[in-house]
């Protein structure tokens, strides 16, 4: 069956720290992969999409994100976290029927 | 702002009852996608139109019903409402119709059943 998963329900990290916020997924074919942010009282925001090409993605607030085929996981990176980091992060997975699947989704915490 | 706009933001209303939320897409995209957030289940997919069709259904309750109009507004319709159905609703847009698109998010609708 084609499914995401994220492993951790809540993450907490130091400001400053790096922050890794894991991803692994199973789909028929080559992922399409993407994250999503959800900050307190808002809707969803794009953060960054993998479809081909280097297995580094970059993207918006200092994110980036590694595809690794061998481990079908698409983990979420920071170098330096931030408190304003914290908010619900999502990994979700295009199917072969061109739908997305969403991940149960990770709330990361960021302590000063 | 993100483009995708929302309304009502809140909505408390009692059980048995019958609401429509509302969704206008960001500028220049064709399809809506509804979605329904719930504390305990997540993110869960409930339908997808493509400029005025049905694309795909997801898990949406038969007491549930949407449409996207010629000017691809979209409305969802929540019928016979039950505690169970308390929950933010997101409307999201893309340029296109599948998942290979980025979708944009409108801010949802809050949605109490007492």
């Amino acid at each position: 069956a084609q499914s995401v998963a994220q492993p951790e329900d809540q993450v907490n990290v130091a400001e400053g720290n790096p922050l890794t916020v894991k991803c692994t997924y199973s789909v028929s074919g080559n992922p399409y992969l993407f994250w999503y942010v959800q900050y307190p009282n808002r809707g969803l925001q794009f953060l960054l999409k993998y479809i081909t090409g280097d297995n580094l993605v970059k993207g918006s607030y200092g994110f980036e994100a590694e595809f690794n085929k061998s481990q079908t996981s698409f983990h979420l990176k920071k170098p330096s976290a931030l408190v304003s980091d914290s908010a619900l992060y999502f990994c979700a997975v295009v199917d072969s029927n061109y739908q997305l699947i969403w991940g149960a989704g990770t709330k990361l915490i960021i302590k000063p | 702002d993100s483009g995708v706009t929302q309304t009502p933001k809140h909505l408390i209303t009692a059980t048995g009852q019958r609401v429509t939320l509302r969704c206008s897409p960001r500028s220049g995209d064709l399809s809506v996608y509804w979605y329904q957030q719930s504390l305990d289940q997540g993110l869960q997919f409930l339908i997808q139109y493509y400029n005025g069709e049905e694309r795909a259904k997801g898990n949406i309750l038969e007491r549930f019903s949407a449409q996207q109009f010629p000017d691809l507004h979209s409305e969802l319709n929540l019928s016979s409402l039950e505690l169970g159905d308390s929950a933010l609703y997101f409307c999201a847009s893309s340029l296109q119709g599948y998942g290979a698109n980025v979708l944009t998010f409108g801010a949802g609708s809050r949605l109490t059943v007492l």
